[in-house]
C-alpha cells in the first residue's frame, strides 16, 4: 500500500543553518511527489513538485527512486521558513493524494 | 475571486447531532476533496469528487457523507457526530483537466464534538 513517512515531528535549526526535511514513500507505481507548506494563520499551499524540478523560496527537493525519498532542502534557513511542512504522494489517476504526518520547522534567530 | 471558502470557521457540537460543513469554490475546478487534520497524523482524505455528480471514498470515510450536485459546492455531512470526529477539516480543489494536480485549500473548519 502507498505510504508517506516524515520521521521528524519537529525540526529546530538556527537561522543561516542548512535545513533538510526528510520524506520517504512507498508506492509500487510511478510516483508524483509534492511538498506543501502551512505558515502560521495561512492556508495550506503547494511549495514545490518533483516534476517541475524547481527551486521555490530557496527550497529544492530531488526524487531518489533508489532510496524512495523526496527530502526537502535549503542551504541557509531564514526565520520566515518556520512553518508546517507536508510531503505528499499522488497515487492514482483520480489525483488522490496521500500526505505524510508533517514536520514542524522552527527557525531560531 | 475568493478561491475556496468554508463555513463555519469553527463549531462546537454535541455528540449525536447532525452537522454539515460547507465548501464552495469559484475556480471551476472539477475535482474537490475533504481532509481531516489531526496532530501526529497529518491530513487524511475523507471523500473526494472528480467531477460534479460523482464521489469516492478516501482513507477515512466512515461516519461521513458527501454530495456533489454542482461544480462549485461540496458539502461534508456528519450524520451523528462522535467525539473522535473532533478535528480540523480542510476542503480542497484541483483542476484535473489542466493536469497540474495542484490542490488549493480552504481555510479550514475547526470542529469539536463533546
Amino acid at each position: 500500500a502507498q505510504r508517506v513517512t516524515q520521521p521528524e515531528k519537529l525540526l529546530s535549526v538556527f537561522k543561516g543553518a542548512p535545513v533538510e526535511l526528510k520524506c520517504n514513500y512507498s508506492y509500487s507505481g510511478s510516483p508524483e511527489l509534492f511538498w506543501y507548506v502551512q505558515y502560521s494563520r495561512q492556508r495550506l499551499q503547494l511549495l514545490l513538485r518533483h516534476i517541475s524540478r524547481e527551486s521555490i523560496k530557496g527550497f529544492t527537493a530531488d526524487l531518489n527512486k533508489g532510496e524512495t525519498s523526496f527530502h526537502l532542502k535549503k542551504p541557509f534557513a531564514q526565520e520566515e521558513d518556520s512553518a508546517m511542512y507536508y510531503c505528499a504522494l499522488k497515487y492514482s489517476s483520480a489525483s488522490k493524494i496521500i500526505f505524510g504526518s508533517g514536520t514542524r520547522l522552527s527557525i531560531r534567530p | 475571486i475568493a478561491g475556496i471558502t468554508q463555513a463555519p470557521t469553527s463549531q462546537i457540537l454535541a455528540a449525536g447531532r447532525r452537522m454539515t460543513l460547507r465548501c464552495t469554490q469559484d475556480m471551476r475546478h472539477n475535482a474537490m476533496y475533504w481532509y481531516r487534520q489531526d496532530l501526529g497524523l497529518g491530513l487524511r482524505l475523507i471523500h473526494y469528487s472528480n467531477t460534479a455528480g460523482t464521489t469516492g471514498k478516501g482513507e477515512v470515510p466512515d461516519g461521513y457523507s458527501v454530495s456533489r450536485a454542482n461544480t462549485d459546492d461540496f458539502p461534508l455531512t456528519l450524520a451523528s457526530a462522535v467525539p473522535s470526529q473532533t478535528s480540523v477539516y480542510f476542503c480542497a480543489s484541483s483542476d484535473q483537466a489542466g493536469s497540474t494536480d495542484t490542490q488549493y485549500f480552504g481555510p479550514g473548519t475547526r470542529l469539536t464534538v463533546l
